[in-house]
């Protein structure tokens, strides 16, 4: 069975530091991975997305994510937050023809 | 275009009632998810439609769980004999074709309160 883990529930930044959310996943085939954000309120928005080929891949508003299948990792970075990136961010995992299997979430917050 | 819509944005309900919750996916979508969302968690499974029938089930929690999609678009879950315990955000979503690595497209969803 597949699993995420994301080690950090909270993450506090201050605005324009560079920030590392991390994200480990457990599956024993091939996985697709995914990074979402849900801003407060709002439904969950698809950040980016690994299928295969380059293992960094770059989404939308300024994140970036590595996949290191050694280490069975996913994590996301940004090179300078702002403060309408706080947000909850969840590392999601899929294995062939699977729904999506989310992390518990890691609460960014981009203070002044 | 218009996004995946989900009505009504909140429900409460007292323990024991049914209801009934609904999506709207993005138009031409084929895939349809359904998930929960408790308090300070990620989103959990609970089933799939690929076009009208279920392809994956395996989430629902139990039998008082049950949803449809029965034209292929807009699905229902439907609860029967609420429990405290079913409190939650419940979340649809919609992919294009639901084959390997297709992105899904969530809505704002359904915030229930079991009383």
């Amino acid at each position: 069975a597949q699993s995420v883990t994301q080690l950090d529930s909270q993450v506090p930044v201050f605005e324009e530091a560079p920030v590392e959310l991390r994200c480990n996943y457990s599956s024993s085939v091939s996985v697709y991975l995914f990074w979402y954000v849900q801003y407060p309120n709002q439904g969950l928005q698809l950040l980016l997305k690994y299928l295969s080929g380059s293992t960094l891949v770059k989404g939308i508003n300024g994140f970036e994510a590595e996949f290191n299948k050694s280490q069975t990792s996913f994590h996301l970075r940004k090179p300078s937050v702002h403060i309408s990136d706080t947000a909850e961010y969840f590392c999601a995992v899929s294995e062939k023809l699977r729904a999506l299997t989310f992390g518990s979430g890691t609460r960014l917050q981009v203070q002044p | 275009g218009a996004g995946v819509s989900q009505t009504p944005s909140n429900k409460v309900t007292e323990k024991g009632k049914y209801v009934e919750l609904r999506c709207d996916p993005i138009s031409g979508h084929t895939a349809l998810y359904w998930y929960r969302q408790s308090l300070g968690q990620g989103p959990e499974f609970l089933i799939y439609f690929q076009g009208t029938g279920a392809a994956d089930d395996s989430g629902l929690p139990n039998d008082r769980f049950f949803a449809v999609r029965p034209e292929g678009s807009v699905s229902t879950l439907k609860i029967q004999r609420t429990e405290r315990g079913d409190s939650a955000m419940y979340l649809c979503a919609s992919s294009l074709s639901g084959v390997d690595g297709d992105a899904q497209y969530f809505g704002p969803g359904t915030r229930l309160l079991v009383l």
